[in-house]
């Protein structure tokens, strides 16, 4: 199985809001409401921030929010905050039953 | 609530056999899915495989070939196996699991351990 395609980097400076895209196929991202995200900070372990497509976890902010149109799911960081620079993965259940994850973009905050 | 913690050797030498175990405290290892994951240095991070508390697995097909993994309920821990390990198998190795629905996501994650591959 392929990893899903995420773009390798976005930027934005603070305050203003960004978009990042999780492509994959009908076997995967389009074909489920399995598609999840998740923060890594440099050193430490991915956090999950949104789950089962657009569900925000207790404790995670409001300035995340993700949806999915076809096989692109989408994260949406708004307002965004300087601690906000980290790598973004998302993550799909697939049609065999396993899980597959996307290459991860790196946000900068300028 | 509930916490993972990774264990086992940072070194492994070619050819043999990765071994690492996940404990989970704060929880029981009962009715939820358990996944093991890795990162190599610098790179993305890429799931190697599920386990039940049942003990039913899935696996990645790239990885289908080398890798166990299992359960002991009694001692509430789950464990991986990766056979014919390879420089290529150097990597942070996490352990997590999944949300209450199964394939909801991966709420809780250990701290992850280093495991590097070298003579």
């Amino acid at each position: 199985q392929s990893a899903l395609t995420q773009p390798a980097s976005v930027s934005g400076s603070p305050g203003q809001s960004i978009t990042m895209s999780c492509t994959g196929t009908s076997s995967d991202v389009g074909g489920y409401n399995y598609v999840s995200w998740y923060q890594q900070h440099p050193g430490k372990a991915p956090k999950l921030i949104i789950s089962a497509v657009s569900d925000r976890p207790s404790g995670v902010s409001n300035r995340f929010s993700a949806s999915k149109s076809g096989n692109t799911a989408s994260l949406t960081i708004s307002g965004l905050q300087t601690e906000d620079e980290a790598d973004y993965y998302c993550l799909s259940y697939t049609s065999s039953g396993t899980l597959i994850f996307g290459g991860g973009t790196k946000l900068t905050v300028l | 609530q509930v916490q993972l913690q990774e264990s086992g050797p940072g070194l492994v030498k070619p050819s043999e056999t990765l071994s690492l175990s996940c404990t989970v405290s704060g929880g029981s290892i009962s009715t939820y899915y358990w996944s093991w994951i890795r990162q190599p240095p610098g790179k993305g991070v890429e799931w190697i495989g599920y386990i039940y508390s049942s003990g039913s697995t899935n696996y990645n097909p790239s990885l289908k070939s080398r890798v166990t993994i299992s359960v002991d309920t009694s001692k509430n821990r789950f464990s991986l196996k990766l056979s014919s390990v390879a420089a290529s198998d150097t990597a942070v190795y996490y352990c997590a699991r999944h949300t209450r629905s199964g394939w909801g996501g991966l709420g809780v994650w250990g701290q992850g351990t280093l495991v590097t591959v070298s003579s």
